[in-house]
């Protein structure tokens, strides 16, 4: 079965420092990868998605992600963190095939961000 | 503007009540969703519809029931029956078909909390 595992529950960086969270899938397929970000009480926002083409992707923010498929990885990047970009970041997956535009989730990173 | 809205907020249910949770779309999407979130849990689906008056279970479908009458609206009654219904609930949307992959667009949440 397909899943998505992200290394960390809780992550804290200190502003101006490098932010990395980490994501694997497990995929039979060549999958769609994306990465949401969720403030306090709202929904989530697209940060970025690869479905095909160049593997290193840009997204809103400053955030990047590659994907890696000798790694099953998709992990975030971000050179240096704001006061802002405190929230949960989600990671998540559509493994293509017959799933159309099911997503599975991973659990979550809670990344703080210390003046 | 395009957009999910999801109504109420807030929402209080009393033990033994029967609740229904309100999501409209505007993007012209085939595809809906609800997703159920705890913490720690990430994001976990309850139910989904991809075409008008027809709609499958997710993963944590005991407890819930949906309709989806018109491609627009997307409500999630919670029942009697959903022994622990207090969480935050997620309605998302997407373009569907087996040819696109796109991402899926949120709604702002609303908040279950049973007395």
């Amino acid at each position: 079965a397909q899943s998505v595992t992200q290394l960390g529950s809780h992550v804290s960086v200190s502003e101006g420092a490098l932010v990395l969270l980490r994501c694997n899938y497990s995929s039979s397929v060549p999958p769609y990868l994306f990465w949401y970000v969720q403030y306090p009480n709202q929904g989530l926002q697209l940060l970025l998605k690869y479905t095909t083409g160049a593997t290193l992707v840009k997204g809103i923010n400053g955030f990047e992600a590659e994907f890696k498929k000798s790694e099953t990885s998709f992990h975030l990047t971000k050179p240096s963190a704001h006061m802002s970009d405190a929230a949960e970041y989600f990671c998540a997956v559509n493994p293509g095939g017959g799933s159309q535009g099911n997503l599975i989730f991973g659990k979550g990173t809670k990344l703080s961000v210390k003046p | 503007d395009g957009g999910i809205t999801q109504s109420p907020k807030y929402l209080f249910r009393k033990e033994g009540q029967n609740v229904t949770l309100s999501c409209e779309q505007n993007l012209n999407h085939d595809a809906m969703y609800w997703y159920r979130q705890d913490p720690g849990q990430g994001l976990r689906l309850i139910y989904y519809s991809q075409i008008v008056n027809d709609f499958q279970k997710g993963d944590i479908a005991e407890g819930y029931s949906v309709s989806r009458e018109k491609k627009e609206s997307f409500p999630l009654t919670v029942t009697s029956a959903q022994k622990n219904p207090t969480a935050f609930y997620l309605c998302a949307s997407t373009t569907a078909g087996t040819r696109v992959i796109d991402e899926q667009f949120f709604g702002p949440g609303t908040r279950l909390t049973v007395l």
